[in-house]
């Protein structure tokens, strides 16, 4: 199946800062998702993008199908915004290849 | 909103018990999923299904067993409870141009 790497693993910002998480993939995909898990463990659908660019807030993703990366970019974090984003892509149709995840802290 | 629904939040098993774990979508997806997550190892697929009665292998399915009789309802079975299967399990139902959406999770122990 798809590889998919993400980076960086950890990441600690104070509020107010902007970030930007990478998702690399090995293959070409017809499925690719951006997921929030909080601090409950619930996973939160943020985007599906297997190409192009989506924005919903203060949130955005770029996915560049040819290159085989997908960027999130966060603007004006907030504690909220705490809790690990996945990466997961597929090009079977099917079921999803996550990533390892970046854990994110949001400090006040 | 899209719903998804687990039987519950925490278990508790016995060794060699078997466990039953529901999952109930609210929005007609075609393609249902169970997960595990894991420290370290992060979330892998244990069975799926895209369609009533169908259902596909993960990467994990070892040791377990699923059913889908109705669209809505998924679910997962382990056969003889196994303390390597403490775990939390999440459900997924998905339509790819919408995305994937999870359930809760049911944190598993097994003792």
């Amino acid at each position: 199946g798809i590889q998919v790497e993400q980076s960086p693993p950890d990441l600690i910002l104070q509020e107010g800062a902007n970030s930007t998480l990478r998702c690399n993939f090995s293959d070409s995909v017809n499925n690719l998702q951006w997921f929030h898990q909080n601090p409950w463990g619930q996973l939160i659908n943020l985007f599906y993008i297997p190409s192009g660019t989506k924005q919903n807030g203060r949130l955005s993703a770029t996915t560049v199908a040819t290159e085989r990366y997908s960027l999130l970019y966060i603007s004006s974090s907030q504690t909220t915004d705490s809790g690990v984003y996945f990466c997961a892509a597929s090009n079977s149709g099917y079921a999803l290849n996550f990533g390892k995840g970046t854990s994110l802290l949001v400090t006040p | 909103d899209v719903k998804v629904t687990q039987s519950s939040r925490y278990l508790v098993k016995r060794t060699g018990e078997k466990v039953f774990l529901e999952c109930v979508q609210d929005m007609d997806h075609e393609n249902m999923f169970w997960y595990r997550q894991d420290p370290g190892l992060g979330l892998r697929l244990i069975y799926f299904s895209y369609d009533v009665k169908m259902k596909e292998k993960g990467d994990i399915p070892e040791g377990y067993s699923v059913s889908r009789e109705k669209k809505e309802r998924f679910s997962l079975i382990l056969e003889s409870a196994s303390t390597n299967q403490t775990s939390m399990y999440l459900c997924a139902s998905s339509f790819p141009p919408l995305g994937t959406y999870f359930g809760p999770g049911t944190r598993l122990t097994v003792t």
